[in-house]
C-alpha cells in the first residue's frame, strides 16, 4: 500500500493563479482531511470529508474548495492564490467509526504564493 | 483563547532525561485525545492515543485529567532519537476533525 500521496511535493505560484492540490490514499478510508501548517501556528483544519460526497468545513476555509467523489480522491483547490495561502499543506485519512482512530498523514505539499 | 495550547518550547534536555510536555484543551465535550510527534518538515505520526485510566507504551506515558481539561505525556530515559515536534490532538466527535496544539519542540542531547 502506497498509503497517502500528495503531489506536488512544491509549488510556486502568482497571486492570482489557481490550482488544485492533489490527494490519494489506498486505504479505504471513509474520512480524509486537509490541514495546512504554519511557523508557530500548528496545523489547522481546512477541510474534510466523512465519505464520498460529503465534504464540510474546517477551522479556515476561505479560498479552497474541495469536493469527493471517489473514496480514493480528496482534491483541494485553491481558487485565487494569495501570500497568505503560503504554507506546508498536509492531506490525511482514517477509517471511519470508533473514538481512538488513527489519521494517516501525506508527506505535505509546500505551497509558496508570490 | 486557543482550543488546544500546549508548552511553549523548546526543551533542550540530555539524553536520559525524563521530560514531561502538559497540554490543556478549552471544549469540554472533546471525547478524544492524542499525541502525535512530528519530525523536521515531515507529516506527522500517530505516537499514542491517551484514555481516561491514563496508558503507557515503554518509556511513554499519557495521562488524562478531563475535570481540569489537562493532557500530559512523559518521556522517561530520554533518547537522542526523541527529538522532534510534540502535538497535542482534540478530537469532539468521531469524524476526521482534529484540533492540534502548535507543538512542543524536543532536543535532546548527547
Amino acid at each position: 500500500n502506497a498509503g497517502v500521496t500528495q503531489t506536488p511535493k512544491f509549488q510556486v505560484l502568482k497571486t492570482g493563479q489557481s490550482m488544485t492540490l492533489q490527494c490519494a490514499q489506498d486505504m479505504n478510508h471513509e474520512y480524509m482531511s486537509w490541514y495546512r501548517q504554519d511557523p508557530g501556528m500548528g496545523l489547522r483544519l481546512i477541510h474534510y470529508s466523512v465519505g464520498a460526497g460529503i465534504t464540510d468545513q474546517g477551522e479556515v476555509p476561505n479560498g479552497y474548495n474541495v469536493s469527493r467523489s471517489t473514496t480514493e480522491d480528496f482534491p483541494l483547490r485553491l481558487l485565487s492564490a494569495a501570500p497568505s495561502q503560503t504554507s506546508v499543506y498536509f492531506c490525511a485519512s482514517s477509517e471511519a467509526g470508533g473514538r481512538y482512530y488513527e489519521q494517516y498523514f501525506g508527506p505535505g505539499t509546500r505551497l509558496t504564493v508570490t | 483563547r486557543k482550543e488546544v495550547e500546549q508548552d511553549p518550547g523548546p526543551f533542550n534536555v540530555p539524553e536520559g532525561a525524563t521530560v514531561a510536555f502538559n497540554c490543556t484543551y478549552s471544549n469540554s465535550a472533546s471525547q478524544s485525545f492524542f499525541w502525535y510527534r512530528q519530525d523536521c518538515r515531515k507529516e506527522p505520526k500517530l505516537l499514542m492515543s491517551v484514555y481516561s485510566s491514563g496508558n503507557e507504551d515503554g518509556r511513554f506515558t499519557a495521562q488524562l485529567n478531563r475535570a481540569s481539561q489537562y493532557i500530559s505525556l512523559l518521556i522517561r530515559d530520554s533518547k537522542l532519537s526523541d527529538s522532534a515536534t510534540y502535538l497535542c490532538v482534540v478530537s469532539f466527535n468521531q469524524g476526521g476533525k482534529l484540533i492540534f496544539g502548535q507543538g512542543t519542540e524536543l532536543s535532546v542531547k548527547p
